[in-house]
């Protein structure tokens, strides 16, 4: 059974630095793409970054760009996303999820999502 | 950026009736268009992928089609557990990007 469980959200303040963690379980995340999806309080899916089964393609979103960075270690299958330079707007519960193979299409499994929120 | 606007906001129907929720792309994303289910304090569930494609473990009620920039899923027959909100997602071309939601409510 495919398991993702995310971890290291929480309370920061504005300019501060988080790294998210996501733990595989029931498969082998370096032969899949992987995924972090952000949903704002009360608002609606944003797609944040993504890395290729092969890891040698990342997409990341405009509106994180230089501030956020997505990785994974195959040893630990595990996906991480670090997050730099957080703002006001960066609040909001960050869900791993599973692409069905190497490239990005759509997500056929998703964590419960770890709450992070920025604010003095 | 593809823009993906789902209507209408909120859809209120009756169980055991039939509700229709539409999306539209802003430009063709041929049929690469997925649709997602989210119930309250959970995460998103796949639904349909490839327009019309059920994911695993989705019963028959729900049916997807369109293609290019009008897509459309269905629910024949809705159950209480189908009360939820819905989103579009594109991955035609990066940045993915979803639907702001309908909301399926019971009326």
């Amino acid at each position: 059974e495919v398991q993702l469980l995310e971890s290291g959200g929480g309370l920061v303040q504005p300019g501060g630095s988080l790294r998210l963690s996501c733990a595989a379980s029931g498969f082998t995340i370096g032969s899949y793409a992987m995924s972090w999806v952000r949903q704002a309080p009360g608002k609606g899916l944003e797609w944040v970054s993504a890395i290729s089964g092969n890891s040698d393609t990342t997409r990341i979103a405009d509106s994180v760009k230089g501030r956020f960075t997505i990785s994974r270690d195959s040893s630990k299958n595990t996906l991480y996303l670090q997050m730099n330079s957080l703002r006001a707007d960066d609040t909001a519960v960050y869900y791993c999820a599973k692409d069905p193979n190497r490239w990005f299409l759509y997500l056929d499994s998703w964590g419960q999502g770890t709450l992070v929120t920025v604010s003095s | 950026e593809i823009v993906m606007t789902q209507s209408p906001a909120t859809l209120s129907v009756s169980p055991g009736e039939r509700a229709t929720l539409s999306c539209r792309a802003s430009q063709s994303v041929g049929s690469n268009l997925a649709w997602y289910q989210q119930k309250p304090g959970q995460a998103p569930r796949l639904l349909m992928y490839g327009v019309s494609t059920r994911a695993t473990g989705i019963p028959a009620s729900f049916s997807g089609s369109g293609s290019g920039t009008e897509f459309t899923l269905t629910i024949s027959s809705l159950q209480s557990e189908d009360f939820a909100v819905y989103y579009c997602q594109q991955f035609h071309d990066w940045p993915y990007t979803f639907g702001q939601g309908t909301k399926l409510e019971i009326k």
